[in-house]
């Protein structure tokens, strides 16, 4: 398997701020990656994608960037919410089948 | 569209016994389910690719014969735990892709196990 997480980053920021979430991929052969939020005892849900031949992505109040270089990709969330508040996970795939998932930062949004 | 559903949602059972999992998708055909594991406050581990009237391929280090998976159909997989431990308690989760919809994985609900 690709890299799995052991202890869970979180991040607190304030109602309104914006959110920067930060995710390091392991395999350079990776060539799609998305973005998922996931609620406690839930499962995850789809967030944002974006393809090896784009650098960024934006969709609504979110922003995907991609770094190939230095294999990193980042998620913004802009004013972010109270309902914001869950886990993030990037995963990769490399087989346009299996994906991996990256850590996982957890997102709190204080009111 | 694209709704992946698994059955049961949670489940408790003696050490020892056998738990299956059911993965469905709704309005789609999945050729392809990835069945994953999630301990507390960690990542979704690969555990499987579940291909719809062939084997399953595992992930290294995943027990083929502790983890049974079968694809009989293009909209339902299972995951079976056979001889339960404590160790196997988790969250499973399925994953299905919509077979004319490119690359993306719808997830289902997760399943939480738990092995007295």
């Amino acid at each position: 398997g690709e890299s799995v997480g052991l202890h869970l980053p979180t991040l607190s920021v304030q109602e309104g701020d914006n959110s920067i979430i930060n995710c390091a991929y392991s395999n350079s052969a990776s060539d799609y990656f998305i973005w998922y939020k996931q609620e406690s005892g839930k499962g995850p849900q789809f967030i944002i994608d974006i393809r090896s031949n784009m650098d960024k992505r934006q969709g609504q109040r979110v922003t995907v960037l991609l770094n190939k270089t230095v294999k990193h990709l980042s998620l913004q969330i802009a004013a972010t919410q109270p309902g914001d508040s869950a886990v993030y996970f990037c995963a990769e795939t490399y087989t346009g089948n299996q994906f991996y998932f990256g850590t996982g930062t957890s997102l709190t949004v204080i009111p | 569209g694209a709704v992946v559903s698994q059955h049961p949602s949670w489940v408790i059972c003696k050490s020892g016994t056998s738990v299956k999992i059911e993965c469905r998708s709704l309005d789609f055909q999945a050729t392809t389910m990835f069945w994953y594991r999630q301990f507390p406050k960690q990542s979704l581990m690969l555990m499987a690719t579940s291909n719809e009237g062939s084997k399953a391929t595992y992930e290294q280090g995943v027990e083929k014969d502790k983890f049974l998976i079968n694809h009989a159909s293009l909209t339902l997989s299972t995951l079976t735990v056979t001889s339960a431990h404590p160790e196997d308690s988790s969250f499973y989760i399925c994953s299905a892709k919509n077979s004319g919809r490119g690359s993306e994985a719808f997830f289902g609900q997760g399943t939480r196990l738990t092995v007295v």
